[in-house]
């Protein structure tokens, strides 16, 4: 079974409102959790690291004001995409290490279609 | 680029052949790690080789790794129509806590 949830599995908002996506590790603490953004067809692009009970690490390009990440819990991470635009529009994924982040896979969850009209 | 760059980009076969897919880095690794993407869901953790192993097997799945050619490849034996996927590598690199993943391989098994 799924090791991380992620929620909302699809969502539909208007241009300038803000979504908040949820991530969850359901049998694990997840001191790290992976922020991931996908096109069509293309490969992920992380967007973020976010640490537990600390600042995220926003990668280069990436909106820090635009993308807020919050890591209040050791299973939970949330993002939330603020005013968003059409452009936001994207299939975003979670992901957290079972332990350290070295040397670890990943566990992914099933992602979130956001579509901005 | 820090991350792996598959090729083929786009592999089609059939049933019971078996696909080959390569990826290639570029600089000192902890690891190299194979995922699968079904369209519209997360990605799945297939297999792990660290970079002291030089092949590892998994089912169906054998993965060779050669750190001196910064390269790697995923060999999907007895293929079939449910392997169609995208496949990623995701070096591990050193120093850096997180993976990036390169634009994979869509495979498709034809029945």
């Amino acid at each position: 079974g799924a090791v991380v949830s992620q929620h909302p599995s699809w969502v539909i908002c208007k241009s300038g409102t803000s979504v908040k996506i949820e991530c969850r590790s359901l049998d694990f603490q997840a001191t790290t959790m992976f922020w991931y953004r996908q096109f069509p067809k293309q490969s992920l692009m992380l967007m973020a690291t976010s640490n537990e009970g600390s600042k995220a690490t926003y990668e280069q390009g990436v909106e820090k004001d635009k993308f807020l990440i919050n890591h209040a819990s050791l299973t939970l991470s949330t993002l939330t995409v603020t005013s968003a635009h059409p452009e936001d529009s994207s299939f975003y994924i979670c992901s957290a290490p079972r332990g350290t982040v070295r040397n670890s896979p990943l566990h992914f969850g099933n992602g979130t279609r956001l579509t901005v009209t | 680029s820090q991350q792996g760059e598959e090729d083929p980009q786009a592999l089609s076969i059939q049933e019971g052949e078996n696909a080959t897919m390569n990826c290639s880095y570029k600089t000192s690794i902890n690891n190299l790690q194979w995922y699968r993407q079904n369209s519209g869901r997360g990605l799945v953790h297939l297999i792990l080789i660290r970079s002291n192993e030089r092949e590892k097997h998994s089912g169906r799945l054998r993965v060779t790794l050669d750190t001196s050619k910064k390269s790697s490849s995923l060999l999907i034996t007895a293929s079939r129509a449910a392997d169609t996927a995208s496949y990623f590598c995701a070096p591990e690199i050193q120093g850096a806590q997180k993976l990036v993943f390169g634009q994979g391989t869509r495979l498709t098994i034809n029945p």
